[in-house]
């Protein structure tokens, strides 16, 4: 398997902009989670999805960021219009649980996202 | 809420040599799983090695292994024979049964001298 796969893996753009980013997770993991990284506030979890239904966001920063899991092998998180504070990395990752376990969460190589 | 604590922003070690870093943690959860993470300069996240709350042996993986200590909420990783590609940052971190997301320390930044 190749893995989670994101996309892209830098983006630089201009304060104001609407950026996307994209996730594919392990083919078969049912769990897909976004985490953002940044100095300040180390790794900090956004939103997460089951079954492409969003669980939780409460993670998300704030109406400037939503993110969408349209079907089992796709996601995007979505910053419109982005601002300087929104640079990090931003990471996927996806899992899947056997009953009564809790399996591990395999990370994409994340994107670094720099807001000028 | 769950809470993961790093007290060591940086340590380094010599190659060859063995070195512990820390974690602790806080929760009222009976079961739950513990992980150490590394990152290294390519800022991929790796699995290094998990650890169940309800098991009382200690996970093993190759050079690395771990302390848990339950009564203690007390998880340190223990790296042996340090070799030059270990350096990373390395996050510990937290999450309950059931595929809860990961609740992440503030990471401790390792540097492997030669």
């Amino acid at each position: 398997d190749a893995g989670v796969i994101q996309s892209p893996r830098h983006e630089v753009t201009e304060m104001g902009q609407e950026v996307t980013l994209r996730c594919k997770p392990i083919s078969g993991h049912d769990y897909l989670f976004w985490y953002r990284q940044t100095m300040m506030r180390g790794l900090e979890l956004l939103i997460y999805f089951n079954n492409n239904v969003p669980i939780d966001d409460s993670g998300m920063p704030e109406d400037r960021f939503s993110a969408k899991m349209p079907n089992a092998s796709f996601s995007t998180l979505k910053i419109q219009p982005s601002e300087p504070r929104d640079s990090a990395v931003y990471f996927c990752a996806s899992s899947f649980p056997l009953w009564g376990s809790t399996d591990t969460q395999y990370f994409g190589p994340g994107t670094r996202l720099t807001v000028l | 809420a769950q809470t993961v604590t790093q007290s060591q922003p940086e340590m380094s070690v010599q190659e060859a040599e063995t070195v512990t870093l820390s974690c602790t943690y806080d929760t009222s959860e009976s079961n739950y799983y513990l992980f150490w993470y590394k990152q290294p300069p390519s800022r991929q996240m790796i699995l290094v090695i998990r650890q169940e709350a309800y098991k009382q042996q200690n996970a093993t993986e190759n050079r690395f292994s771990v302390n848990f200590q339950k009564a203690a909420k007390s998880f340190s990783l223990k790296i042996s024979d340090s070799q030059l590609g270990d350096t990373a940052m390395y996050f510990c971190a937290f999450t309950n049964s059931g595929n809860t997301p990961l609740v992440f320390g503030k990471g401790t930044r390792l540097s492997v001298i030669a």
